[in-house]
C-alpha cells in the first residue's frame, strides 16, 4: 500500500526556519518525481515545487512564491523527501502535502500525504 | 504561467442529476489535465488524468473531456458521497498551476 507521511509541521515567527519530512512506503521511491502542494487556510491548492529523480540529476522546480526561500531535496536510501522552508512570511501559512508523480514523471499526483500544517505567526 | 480558470465557484444538485464542471486554460495545454476531488479536511484524490483518462478506482459516473484550452469533468449520476471541492490542474509546463476549485453542494 502506498503510503506518504509528512512531519515537522508547526507554529514559527515571521522570518523563521522549518523543515517539513516526507515519509514514502509501499513503493520503489527512486523511481517517482516528488512534489510539494500547499493550501492556505479556506483557499485553493498552489504548487509548491518539484524534485525529479537520480536520472534526471535530482533537479527541481519551484514556483515564484517561494524560490530562493524554500530547497526541496530528497534522500533515496530513507525513501524520504524534504522541504526546508526559511525566511517564512505570514503567507507562507498553510497546509503543504507531499504529492507522488502519477506513472513515475507525470506531472499529476496520485497519491497525497495527509498534509502538516504550517502557522507563520508572530 | 498558465491560468487555469473554473467555473462555476459553486453548484447546487440533487442526487442523481448530470453535474458538469468547466475548466479552461489561458493557452493550449493539450490534453496534460488533471482533475481531482477533495472532501473537507482531507488531501485531494486524483480522478481523472490526461483529460480523460480515469484513475484506477475511480467510480465510472466521473468522465473528463477536451483538449486545448477547454475541459469539462462530468458526473454522470451525482451521489451524496460527491460533495466536495473540484479542482483541475495542468501540467504542460511550469508552475504546474490549479484552477480555483468548484464546491459541489447536494440539494
Amino acid at each position: 500500500e502506498v503510503q506518504l507521511v509528512e512531519s515537522g509541521g508547526g507554529l514559527v515567527q515571521p522570518g523563521g526556519s522549518l523543515r517539513l519530512s516526507c515519509a514514502a512506503s509501499g513503493f520503489t521511491f527512486s523511481d517517482y518525481y516528488m512534489d510539494w502542494v500547499r493550501q492556505a487556510p479556506g483557499k485553493g491548492l498552489e504548487w509548491v515545487g518539484r524534485s525529479r529523480y537520480r536520472a534526471k540529476s535530482y533537479t527541481t522546480e519551484y514556483a515564484a512564491s517561494v524560490k530562493g526561500r524554500f530547497t526541496i531535496s530528497r534522500d533515496d536510501s530513507k525513501n524520504s523527501l524534504y522541504l526546508q522552508m526559511n525566511s517564512l512570511k505570514t503567507e507562507d501559512t498553510a497546509v503543504y502535502y507531499c504529492g507522488r508523480g502519477l506513472s513515475g514523471t507525470h506531472g499529476a499526483f496520485d497519491f497525497w500525504g495527509q498534509g502538516a500544517m504550517v502557522t507563520v505567526s508572530s | 504561467d498558465i491560468q487555469m480558470t473554473q467555473s462555476p465557484s459553486t453548484l447546487s444538485a440533487s442526487v442523481g442529476d448530470r453535474v458538469t464542471i468547466t475548466c479552461r486554460a489561458s493557452q493550449s495545454i493539450n490534453s496534460w489535465l488533471a482533475w481531482y476531488q477533495q472532501k473537507p479536511g482531507k488531501a485531494p484524490n486524483l480522478l481523472i488524468y490526461k483529460a480523460s483518462s480515469l484513475e484506477s478506482g475511480v467510480p465510472s459516473r466521473f468522465s473528463g473531456s477536451g483538449s486545448g484550452t477547454e475541459f469539462t469533468l462530468t458526473i454522470s449520476s451525482l451521489q451524496p458521497d460527491d460533495l466536495a471541492t473540484y479542482y483541475c490542474q495542468q501540467y504542460t509546463d511550469y508552475p504546474l498551476t490549479f484552477g480555483g476549485g468548484t464546491k459541489v453542494e447536494i440539494k
